[in-house]
């Protein structure tokens, strides 16, 4: 109930492609879902975040799509650059009495080809 | 402001050693949080303390531990270690409200 699941596992792109990560849950408690870049020898870095209130969100090049009815969410990544390679994170919080609880995608290792 | 800090940055040990990894959050944050992360695992939950209180606790075992000082930063220890700890050891602040983590580069920590 409180997993969430990611994929796929990797992923490779060629330079000006589009990279799509999915992301699914199964508890309707989460309100908050980010998802964070990690880069190698790096901890992960917040990229883009969305609430359930809206059905999509864009920041530059990068997009969150959310679909409320069927527990999904997507990142989307336009025109991908090899600087883009990287390990993403999708991810899923909830509040719990006074705390928030953030359950992790096991993420996806996205590289992008030159 | 400066960033999560952690130390050291790599590690080696050999089984049955304990250890004791340190991290110093950004200035303000009054929560940190600590992840395990290995290959094909992802993130692993740790623990958080929040104002010197662990507030949230991950499945791991009591072997794994930790504590917070009132200057919010925040030490994790891990005694009797076994070769399966060899992993990312990352930390992660932010104010206590706030949904945004800010990690640190992370503790890299190898078990012969």
């Amino acid at each position: 109930q409180q997993q969430v699941k990611q994929s796929p596992q990797s992923l490779i792109v060629q330079k000006g492609g589009i990279s799509i990560i999915n992301c699914a849950y199964e508890n309707t408690a989460f309100d908050y879902f980010p998802w964070y870049q990690q880069f190698p020898g790096k901890g992960p870095a917040l990229l883009i975040a969305i609430r359930p209130d809206v059905s999509e969100k864009k920041e530059g090049r990068f997009t969150i799509s959310f679909n409320k009815s069927a527990k999904q969410f997507s990142l989307h990544i336009m025109d991908s650059q090899p600087g883009d390679s990287a390990t993403y994170f999708c991810a899923a919080s909830m509040l719990t009495g006074n705390n928030r609880k953030l359950i992790w995608g096991l993420g996806t290792s996205l590289a992008v080809n030159p | 402001k400066a960033g999560v800090t952690q130390t050291p940055r790599y590690l080696i040990k050999t089984r049955g050693q304990q250890v004791t990894l340190s991290c110093s959050p950004i200035s303000g944050h009054r929560s940190v949080s600590w992840y395990q992360q290995t290959p094909g695992q992802g993130l692993q939950f740790l623990f958080e303390y929040f104002s010197e209180t662990q507030r949230n606790k991950g499945n791991f075992p009591g072997r794994f531990s930790g504590r917070q000082f009132s200057n919010s930063r925040s030490e994790m220890n891990v005694s009797t270690l076994e070769l399966g700890d060899s992993a990312l050891y990352l930390c992660a602040s932010k104010t206590g409200s706030e949904e945004t983590q800010y990690f640190g580069p992370g503790t890299r920590l190898l078990v012969l």
